[in-house]
């Protein structure tokens, strides 16, 4: 069964260094997405993308943010310079049409800041 | 905010059915009810969704009441695996992301 694969797992890191976070969605679907959970707390919503260029973003994806698919598969988060309060799971997800709300999600990267 | 409610937390023995109940009762006429789950700190997981007309798949049924307003999923075996948060889910789908509320934790017990 085709799936989302995301690297690292895991990932320690110093507070006000940059992280990439990568995501291979699966490869005909044409929406991608991250989510965040930090530890004990609900799922939050970052940022979607289509076409190149994102579709929508929540109050957290602010300007330390920012998303890319630079080649045909691979599509990536990265943070410019993090925050102990960045530390968090973060989940890449795909869905093969826009109109549906039936995601596929990778099984996360681990952020650790200290 | 999550637009639906659900009990913390569930308990169901291993090969009974588990009944997940979820209370949507400003749920429009365009909105979807989905359900996923999460095990453990895995990547939450597609297992169903419906409109207004009760759904099964080879995971689980989803019954929606004729108003709308609440909805059950079944799971009609469960298993140890399927120990896990589930979230029940409104969206218009497509135009709107999905937010996640605190889920019901479900366990699933020998």
């Amino acid at each position: 069964e085709p799936e989302v694969t995301q690297t690292p797992s895991h990932q320690v890191t110093q507070m006000g260094q940059e992280v990439i976070l990568r995501c291979v969605p699966i490869s005909n679907h044409l929406y991608f997405y991250w989510y965040r959970q930090i530890l004990g707390q609900k799922v939050e919503f970052l940022v979607s993308f289509y076409n190149n260029e994102i579709s929508e973003k929540s109050e957290i994806f602010d300007d330390q943010f920012s998303v890319e698919r630079p080649d045909g598969s691979n599509f990536t988060l990265k943070i410019r310079s993090t925050k102990l309060e960045d530390s968090a799971m973060y989940f890449c997800a795909s869905s093969e049409w826009y109109s549906t709300g039936e995601l596929f999600f990778g099984e996360g990267s681990r952020l650790t800041v200290l | 905010d999550a637009k639906t409610t659900q009990p913390p937390s569930m308990d169901c023995a291993e090969g009974r059915a588990a009944n997940l109940p979820c209370n949507h009762s400003t749920i429009s006429g365009n909105e979807y009810v989905y359900w996923y789950r999460q095990i453990h700190s895995q990547g939450p997981q597609y297992i169903i969704h419906g409109l207004k007309n009760n759904e099964t798949n080879e995971m689980a049924s989803l019954i929606i009441t004729e108003d709308r307003k609440s909805s059950t999923l079944i799971l009609p075996h469960a298993t140890l695996r399927d120990t896990a948060v589930y979230y029940c889910i409104v969206t218009q789908g497509g135009s709107e992301k999905l937010v996640f509320g605190k889920g019901t934790k479900l366990t699933v017990n020998p």
